[in-house]
């Protein structure tokens, strides 16, 4: 069973802070790493796949980082808005197609 | 190309009755996953079919749930007889063979009573 693990388990960021939390895994039977923004009661939402050792993607203020041989992930968001409160989602994609949840970091901006 | 679509979106049911949820996954899509939210924890992965084999069913809770997928298309999540811990938000989630690009459907809220 892998283990995803995801720091911190919750934040307050004021509105126009910038911030980033951690995704981490085991390095070992990596296949690609999944973030998605989720809002309760909807569906997630996939911001990044990120499968290269090194990828570094962005959307718009969000953006994120990968590094398969020490085995963690970075989400970044700059300049936080209210709309960016919400929970992050980790999923690692292991061996035969398996998928593997972190727990989430919920995100709150304050104004 | 249609989504992931689930029903029903919400189902309200007595403790100790049978529900049926339903997904039904992109066409084409092999890899069908479900999993559920509980009030205020984490989501937890289910089940995983390839086709119509169950690939990986290490998240189902006991016996009380049964996953099925006949054919190979779509898949009915099982819950008999419910209880108040089932309540939470059950999501399927579907994708290609070797494809990473996984498609979640909206979700079925569950209360049980």
């Amino acid at each position: 069973i892998l283990n995803v693990e995801q720091s911190p388990q919750s934040l307050h960021v004021q509105e126009g802070d910038s911030t980033n939390f951690t995704c981490s895994f085991p390095s070992s039977n990596f296949y690609a790493l999944h973030w998605y923004r989720w809002e309760t009661a909807k569906s997630p939402e996939a911001l990044f796949v990120m499968t290269l050792n090194g990828d570094e993607k962005k959307k718009g203020r969000i953006s994120a980082t990968l590094n398969t041989k020490e085995g963690y992930s970075y989400l970044y968001i700059k300049g936080s808005q209210p709309e960016d409160s919400a929970t992050y989602l980790c999923v690692l994609i292991g061996g035969a197609d398996g998928l593997t949840f972190g727990k989430g970091t919920h995100l709150i901006i304050q104004p | 190309e249609a989504g992931v679509t689930q029903f029903p979106s919400h189902s309200v049911i007595e403790k100790g009755q049978t529900v049926t949820l339903r997904c039904d996954p992109i066409s084409g899509h092999d890899n069908l996953y479900w999993y559920r939210r509980v009030m205020g924890k984490e989501i937890k992965f289910l089940l995983h079919f390839v086709k119509e084999s169950k690939q990986d069913e290490s998240g189902m809770p006991n016996n009380r749930f049964l996953a099925e997928r006949t054919g190979g298309t779509y898949s009915t999540l099982k819950v008999q007889p419910a209880e108040l811990e089932d309540s939470g938000v059950y999501f399927c989630a579907s994708s290609q063979r070797g494809n990473y690009g996984y498609t979640f459907g909206s979700g079925t809220r569950l209360t049980v009573v």
